[in-house]
């Protein structure tokens, strides 16, 4: 059984610092890596995506990737009241890169 | 582009019944999924296309669940019978060769009662 682990939280932090979210895997031939975001009734959203070893910035994501520790993060900097949602750690079947395995999510709570 | 396509938003059947739930991908795209949502479980895979063609159907819980896709734009997720177990969300997603990134549709959320 190919497992995505999480700590569920809530995890809480004031506007403007860093939210720090961590996901491993076990599939040690899995080889795409990909952080979705969902709001409460609503549908997951891509978010980040990375490939290879080491940080993937975007805006104020930055994704990192560590495979030999099988470790997967999502790192958001100044943090906003609307980064509030539970978010996903996906990553890709050694088998086939296109079937997913999600974890069970982050819930994140941004406090003004 | 509209995204991807779902209907209902919402089902409330009786036990028992008959629930067709209904995926349009996004135009272009090669890969279909159909994944459930619940709170035990998180999200689940159940079944995937490739053009067209069912791939890995080894996450669909049993012969109750069936899914078909009979052309590029249009696919579809049948229970029959259904059961309150079967209550849950289900997105369809798409994506395309050469991205492995998914894009959800909206989901139906399903009641069994």
């Amino acid at each position: 059984q190919k497992e995505v682990e999480q700590n569920s939280g809530p995890l809480s932090v004031p506007e403007g610092a860093i939210a720090s979210l961590n996901c491993t895997y076990s599939d040690r031939g899995s080889q795409s890596f990909f952080w979705y975001r969902q709001y409460s009734g609503k549908s997951p959203e891509l978010i980040m995506f990375i490939y290879s070893n080491g940080d993937k910035e975007d805006g104020r994501f930055t994704a990192q990737l560590n495979k030999a520790s099988q470790y997967v993060s999502l790192l958001i900097r100044d943090s906003q009241p609307s980064d509030s949602a539970t978010y996903l750690c996906a990553v890709g079947s050694s088998g086939s890169a296109r079937q997913l395995t999600f974890g069970s999510g982050t819930q994140l709570t941004v406090l003004p | 582009d509209a995204g991807v396509i779902q209907s209902p938003r919402h089902e409330v059947t009786e036990m028992g019944q008959e629930v067709t739930l209904r995926c349009k991908p996004i135009s272009g795209h090669d890969y279909l999924f159909w994944y459930r949502q619940t709170m035990m479980r998180g999200l689940e895979l159940l079944i995937y296309f490739n053009n067209n063609v069912p791939i890995d159907d080894s996450g669909m819980p049993e012969d109750r669940f069936s899914a078909k896709m009979p052309n590029a734009s249009f696919s579809t997720l049948k229970i029959q019978p259904s059961e309150p177990r079967d209550s849950a969300v289900y997105f369809c997603a798409s994506s395309v060769t050469g991205n492995y990134g998914y894009t959800f549709g909206s989901g139906t959320r399903l009641t069994v009662v």
